[in-house]
């Protein structure tokens, strides 16, 4: 499709485990984002990669939170030893940043990844 | 203080009525304002930008005062379908744009 795509939809784990969340931007969109939403809660800044540049990460809540994008396009967020307070929504987006005028910054979201650890 | 602030509500309003939203910013270098649309276990959609003359589309009016560092939004004549949290979107420029959202806004209109 031409959204942006993320999987799994759901993800039920176990305290402890890892968890691994995929987004896939929409294709030419340089900027990629995550956010987190607990449920009745706003989005919480989690990562941002733009191109080549170093991904600002002032949003990882701790250090058992990592991301890497691969090749300027699909996004990998990995959570280690989850622990009960990660369960919420994981919503990727991506933006068209280019520099043009006619770039109003406009972010496309995911319909995300529910995490539920137990 | 938050980088986006937002009364969270939530707004209860009869259909018809006219309701306003206001949010706050407190990163003078911002760039460009949206106001984004979510409902009930879905994903953030855009709603609007934020024209600094100030925008209309349809029952949705967005104005951006820059002096004040605040955004509003005004829906007339709400409609049931309205009931969704509006969330306020800052971007600003810091090699690249960061975008931060308010808490949002909970909408709910009755008949």
């Amino acid at each position: 499709g031409a959204g942006v795509s993320q999987s799994p939809s759901n993800k039920v784990t176990e305290k402890g485990k890892d968890v691994e969340l995929r987004c896939d931007p929409i294709s030419g969109h340089t900027a990629l984002y995550w956010y987190r939403q607990s449920l009745g809660q706003g989005l919480e800044f989690l990562i941002y990669f733009q191109g080549n540049s170093a991904p600002d990460k002032s949003g990882l809540p701790s250090d058992r939170f990592s991301a890497e994008r691969t090749g300027g396009s699909v996004s990998t967020l990995t959570i280690q030893r989850t622990q009960q307070e990660d369960s919420a929504v994981y919503l990727c987006a991506s933006s068209e940043m280019g520099q043009g005028i006619t770039n109003t910054g406009e972010l496309f979201f995911g319909e995300g990844s529910r995490l539920t650890v137990l | 203080r938050k980088e986006v602030e937002q009364d969270p509500g939530p707004f209860n309003v009869p259909e018809g009525a006219t309701v306003a939203f206001n949010c706050t910013y407190s990163n003078s270098a911002s760039q460009s304002f949206f106001w984004y649309r979510q409902d009930c276990r879905k994903e953030p959609k855009l709603l609007m930008s934020v024209y600094s003359s100030g925008n209309e589309d349809g029952r949705f009016t967005a104005q951006l005062n820059r002096a004040s560092q605040y955004i509003s939004l005004l829906i007339r004549d709400s409609k049931l379908s309205d009931s969704a949290t509006y969330l306020c979107v800052v971007n600003y420029l810091t090699g690249g744009f960061k975008t931060i959202f308010g808490a949002g806004t909970r909408l709910f209109v009755k008949a």
